[in-house]
């Protein structure tokens, strides 16, 4: 079966500094891939998405990705956090299977920022 | 617009009831999934349908869980009879089309089985 996997299951930043998590999946073929935040008592909602074109995709809030396809790899990351970004990250991965695309997502990342 | 709907927001049912969640989802939507995430968990998906077929529903326990997706565009979800390990929130969401496109989600329901 294919799997996503996330590094870090809690991260703790203080304000200003750089994040990096961590996302590999397994999946050899083509993929479309993407990043989900979900802040405190919200949705989750889309934080960026990559499939074709330049690997480093740029999101919102500052945010920033990229996809290593020789290392089935699509890190986020962001220069500089703030209290804000407090949130469960989750990377999710999107392929071609059988009777249509299936979707499967990371166990998430806590990410903590501290003011 | 408006974004996609869930009901009810929070179930408590004891073990071997059974307990229906319902979505609504953006209008204009082919596609339409249901995930369950357990606590600590990414969400994991149980059944997506593209209007009101099913395309994959590989997860789904179909010994005690069904889906329907009425007409292509409202879905039910329903669980019969309830076990404890039922306990995680039942996100629904749903897509333009599938593969490239933004999954939008719901607010989920959080089931409780006691």
């Amino acid at each position: 079966a294919q799997s996503v996997s996330q590094h870090n299951h809690h991260v703790i930043l203080s304000e200003a500094a750089s994040l990096e998590l961590g996302c590999n999946y397994s999946y050899g073929g083509t993929v479309n891939l993407f990043w989900y935040v979900q802040y405190p008592g919200q949705h989750l909602q889309l934080l960026l998405k990559y499939f074709s074109g330049d690997p480093l995709v740029k999101g919102i809030k500052g945010f920033e990705a990229e996809f290593i396809k020789s290392k089935f790899s699509f890190n986020l990351r962001k220069p500089s956090v703030q209290w804000s970004d407090t949130a469960e990250y989750f990377c999710a991965v999107n392929y071609l299977n059988t009777g249509g695309f299936k979707t499967i997502f990371g166990a998430g990342t806590r990410l903590f920022v501290k003011a | 617009e408006a974004g996609v709907a869930q009901s009810p927001r929070y179930k408590i049912i004891e073990k071997r009831q059974s307990v229906a969640f319902w979505c609504n989802p953006i209008s204009g939507h082919a596609t339409l999934y249901w995930y369950q995430q357990i606590l600590g968990q990414g969400p994991k998906l149980l059944i997506q349908f593209q209007n009101n077929g099913v395309v994959d529903d590989s997860q789904l326990p179909k010994d005690r869980f069904s889906a329907e997706r009425l007409k292509g565009v409202d879905s039910t979800l329903k669980i019969q009879p309830a076990k404890l390990e039922d306990s995680a929130v039942y996100l629904c969401a749903s897509s333009n089309r599938q593969g490239i496109y933004e999954q939008y989600f719901g607010p989920g329901t959080r089931l409780t089985v006691t």
